[in-house]
């Protein structure tokens, strides 16, 4: 167990649909990390926070957002759903923006329909 | 931009030895970093290297070259669950924000270890 907690483990939805992905990083930790992996594809970095800033973003899109907490956990929204957005989601957290290795949840396997 | 490649797929005896490579382009590097990913399953961390040269911890060891952009992850003594995808990620300051970073990952080896 990392210590990185995700919900929902699975997500079933409709296109057109939006949906909301919840993280709770490790005790701790201030950075929080985003990344959707399709099927047999590479992770791909969507956005990171550190503690309740955003710091960086990757390819994500536009129907995409996400937002941290004061209490540190985040929240990855995905608006107006398309097939293509079927993948695992995964939330990272580390304990700084630095030199350290980030913890993965169990993800969250999103299906569009 | 930054840029990691690693071989999509491996295959090896049980027992034996495996070498994994992963070359990179970055601006700002701040350190290497290994990840075991099974199938459907999140990544776990295996190594980090920041400096030059080996670090060995058990039967994993990885090395980096900054200078080359290239670091390798050498698994010993496979077993059957060593079967996994093997993640090179690398860690690169963002320019103009002091200590953001951004924590970019290959496509990941596929690693099969048969009898």
């Amino acid at each position: 167990d990392s210590g990185v907690t995700q919900t929902p483990k699975h997500l079933i939805t409709a296109t057109g649909q939006r949906v909301t992905l919840r993280c709770s990083p490790r005790s701790g930790d201030l950075s929080v990390y985003w990344y959707q992996q399709s099927l047999d594809q590479g992770l791909q970095f969507l956005i990171h926070y550190y503690n309740g800033e955003e710091r960086a973003k990757g390819n994500i899109l536009e129907r995409f957002s996400a937002q941290q907490f004061p209490d540190l956990h985040s929240e990855l929204n995905l608006s107006s759903l398309e097939l293509g957005d079927s993948a695992l989601y995964f939330c990272a957290s580390s304990v700084s923006s630095g030199n350290t290795e980030a913890f993965f949840g169990q993800g969250t396997r999103l299906t569009v329909v | 931009g930054q840029n990691i490649d690693q071989p999509t797929e491996m295959t090896a005896t049980e027992g034996a030895i495996v070498q994994i490579n992963c070359t990179y382009q970055t601006s700002g590097f701040n350190g290497l970093f290994w990840y075991q990913q099974h199938a459907g399953e999140a990544p776990t961390f295996l190594s980090y290297n920041v400096l030059d040269g080996l670090e060995e911890k058990g039967r994993f060891s990885s090395f980096l070259s900054r200078s080359k952009g290239y670091s390798y992850l050498l698994l010993k003594e496979l077993q059957m669950k060593d079967s996994a995808s093997y993640l090179c990620a690398v860690r690169a300051l963002l320019a103009g924000t002091g200590t953001a970073s951004k924590l970019t990952f290959g496509t990941g080896t596929r690693l099969q270890v048969t009898l």
